[in-house]
């Protein structure tokens, strides 16, 4: 089945900069990839997701760009925000004829430091 | 529009006792449902994902159960719970499809078996 790998696990930046965040997976059939935000306690929510027809898109100051042939996507947020601090989890979907549920990456701590 | 109800919100449980905890969905119909576990400070554990009614995918063997007995909603369930069953439990859905969008997440539930 799909493996999803995320790195890194928890990334520090100071407000203002950038951070990056990246995944690979191993279905070659993968053809939807979603990144989540979790705020402590909270449920994960949808913050820009990605389809293989696409190599990248941007919504304000977060991207997301799709490797497809090196099977990695990953995560960009520019001029960071205390706000952004949160655990962000990949994800990539099956093939049209495998299981339909999402495979998530185990996830990256990001902390802005003011 | 549609929206995910999870309950209850937290619930503490003693070792071998049974668990049930529901979560349903309104406006939308033949929605995916699913149940994810997230151990503290971990990833999301896909354990049960449903395409229809009576219909049921399970990907982890365990204690635990999931039933579908109506369109909209979702029964996670186990007859004696373990200590390692402790966790953050979180329902979801998505649009029926062939290709699997984004999920919505419920709000939670927090389950602390003592």
């Amino acid at each position: 089945g799909e493996n999803v790998e995320q790195h890194p696990s928890t990334l520090s930046v100071q407000e203002g900069d950038s951070a990056v965040i990246k995944c690979t997976y191993s279905d070659s059939a993968s053809n939807y990839f979603p990144w989540y935000k979790q705020e402590l306690g909270k449920r994960p929510q949808l913050i820009i997701d990605i389809r293989s027809n696409v190599g990248e898109k941007k919504d304000q100051r977060i991207a997301v760009t799709l490797n497809k042939t090196a099977k990695h996507f990953s995560l960009h947020i520019t001029e960071t925000q205390p706000e952004d601090s949160a655990v962000y989890f990949c994800a990539a979907s099956p093939s049209d004829t495998g299981r339909r549920a999402l495979t998530f990456g185990s996830g990256t701590r990001l902390q802005v430091q003011p | 529009s549609q929206t995910i109800h999870q309950w209850p919100a937290t619930l503490v449980q003693p070792v071998g006792s049974p668990l049930s905890l529901e979560c349903t969905v309104e406006g939308t119909s033949n929605p995916n449902l699913y149940w994810y576990r997230q151990a503290a400070g971990r990833g999301l554990q896909l354990l049960f994902y449903s395409v229809g009614i009576g219909q049921i995918s399970s990907e982890v063997p365990q204690n635990l159960s999931a039933s579908r007995p109506q369109d909209r909603q979702f029964i996670l369930s186990s007859k004696k719970l373990l200590l390692s069953d402790s966790g953050f439990y979180l329902c979801a859905w998505s649009v029926m499809g062939v290709i699997i969008n984004g999920y919505t997440f419920g709000s939670g539930t927090r389950l602390t078996v003592v």
